[in-house]
């Protein structure tokens, strides 16, 4: 258990509709990144919060946007879904030693959309 | 970041040594290697990372070459629960907010046989 922790577990809705997946760091990390599994690219960096603010975009497309509250947790909102957005997704939170960072990832979001 | 190169599939008995290389040539003086795994569709897990010298904690062993363009992640004594695909990820040191994606290749699938 990594102690990062991610609802809904399983996700399955229509194209066009509008999710919200949620992630919770472990305590005391202010950061927390969000990666995109699927079969045909791997896991990709799609965005970064620090402390509730934006510090880093990947190949996060338009339809997606996330925000982190004051309570650190972080939430990814997707919309106009698509079936190519179907995906494992995951949040992962990080820790500081010295110069080096440690993420811890959560267990993961299956979207499915159909 | 540095890339890296590492066989797409390796095989190893239960209880013995398994021994996973990674290639990392072109990683620059300050780059830090990093193991990551996945079990089956589970959040990636860390497991150890270095500089230069050789690592060592519960999970495994890391030894560095000393020109530093290849690693080997050992796991002393692989079991079935080891059976997962094995990322070598090589990243820069944090300096301070900026963005610490990682960036993940295609691993290696190890598979553990009784």
């Amino acid at each position: 258990d990594s102690g990062v922790t991610q609802t809904p577990k399983h996700l399955i809705t229509a194209t066009g509709q509008r999710v919200t997946l949620r992630c919770s760091p472990r305590s005391g990390d202010l950061s927390v990144y969000w990666y995109q599994q699927s079969l045909d690219q791997g896991l990709q960096f799609l965005i970064q919060y620090y402390n509730g603010e934006e510090r880093a975009k990947g190949n996060i497309l338009e339809r997606f946007s996330a925000q982190q509250f004051p309570d650190l947790h972080s939430e990814l909102n997707l919309s106009s879904l698509e079936l190519g957005d179907s995906a494992l997704y995951f949040c992962a939170s990080s820790v500081f030693s010295g110069a080096q960072e440690t993420q811890y990832f959560g267990p993961g979001t299956r979207l499915l959309v159909l | 970041d540095a890339k890296t190169t590492q066989p797409p599939s390796m095989d190893c008995a239960e209880g013995r040594a398994a021994n996973l290389p990674c290639n990392h040539s072109t990683i620059s003086g300050n780059e830090y290697v990093y193991w990551y795994r996945q079990i089956h569709s589970q959040g990636p897990q860390y497991i150890i990372h270095g500089l230069k010298n050789n690592e060592t904690n519960e999970m495994a062993s890391l030894i560095i070459t000393e020109d530093r363009k290849s690693s080997t992640l050992i796991l002393p004594h692989a079991t079935l629960r080891d059976t997962a695909v094995y990322y070598c990820i090589v990243r820069v040191p944090h300096s301070g907010g900026s963005n610490y994606k990682l960036t993940f290749g295609k691993g290696t699938l190890l598979t553990v046989n009784p």
